[in-house]
């Protein structure tokens, strides 16, 4: 268990608010990633890092959506301002112990009115 | 053209049978495969690594075709509890990512 901790669990906001999902990952991983799980579109990956930088942020949609890892212990995913399409389950995942494993927090499910 | 592609299913099977889910991938050099499994409302997590010879652990066997680029999932004796989505990973020789199929899912019926 590699005790990735997201919160929140579960936000409902309005059309045009900021979100701010959080992510606090233990030590001993070099990577960071983040991904968004919809119905339709499965597993994507937004962005991930490696040793608290940002290595590829294609996956990221669009400028609304910003990611940062100030150190170690903790990161964030920041969508401002929010959309209905936004919707959906955001996950922290962890990598770097050398087994190719992916540790994935429990994730948070965002409902954007 | 997606990194992974995965017939997303869903597969209905009663007990007992054998079900098998194919995952093609695009990147010919691509180095390193695993399924997960995700249960419903969960995170995903790892179900078992796919080597180029092949493994099998307990019921379930994982094979890598790379000629064709897919890897295969095998599971035997199906259980109730091995209704799941079952997800794909593939990790291309460029990098760190980790690119995850849409998931199939299964579910055993008593």
């Amino acid at each position: 268990d590699a005790g990735v901790i997201q919160s929140p669990r579960h936000e409902v906001t309005e059309m045009g608010q900021e979100v701010t999902l959080r992510c606090k990952p233990i030590s001993g991983h070099d990577y960071l990633f983040w991904y968004r799980q919809t119905m339709m579109r499965g597993l994507e990956l937004l962005i991930y890092f490696n040793n608290n930088v940002p290595i590829d942020d294609s996956g990221m949609p669009e400028d609304r959506f910003s990611a940062k890892m100030p150190n170690a212990s903790f990161s964030t995913l920041k969508i401002q301002p929010s959309e209905p399409r936004d919707s959906a389950v955001y996950f922290c995942a962890l990598a770097g112990g050398g087994t190719g494993e992916l540790f994935f927090g429990e994730g948070s499910r965002l409902t954007v009115l | 053209r997606k990194e992974v592609e995965q017939d997303p299913g869903p597969f209905n099977v009663p007990e007992g049978a054998t079900v098998a889910f194919n995952c093609t991938y695009s990147n010919s050099a691509s180095q390193s495969f695993f399924w997960y499994r995700q249960d419903c409302r969960k995170e995903p997590k790892l179900l078992m690594s796919v080597y180029s010879s092949g493994n099998e652990d307990g019921r379930f066997t994982a094979q890598l075709n790379r000629a064709s680029q897919y890897i295969s999932l095998l599971i035997r004796d199906s259980k109730l509890s091995d209704s799941a989505t079952y997800l794909c990973v593939v990790i291309p020789n460029t990098g760190n990512q980790f690119y995850f199929g849409t998931g199939t899912s299964l579910t055993v019926i008593p």
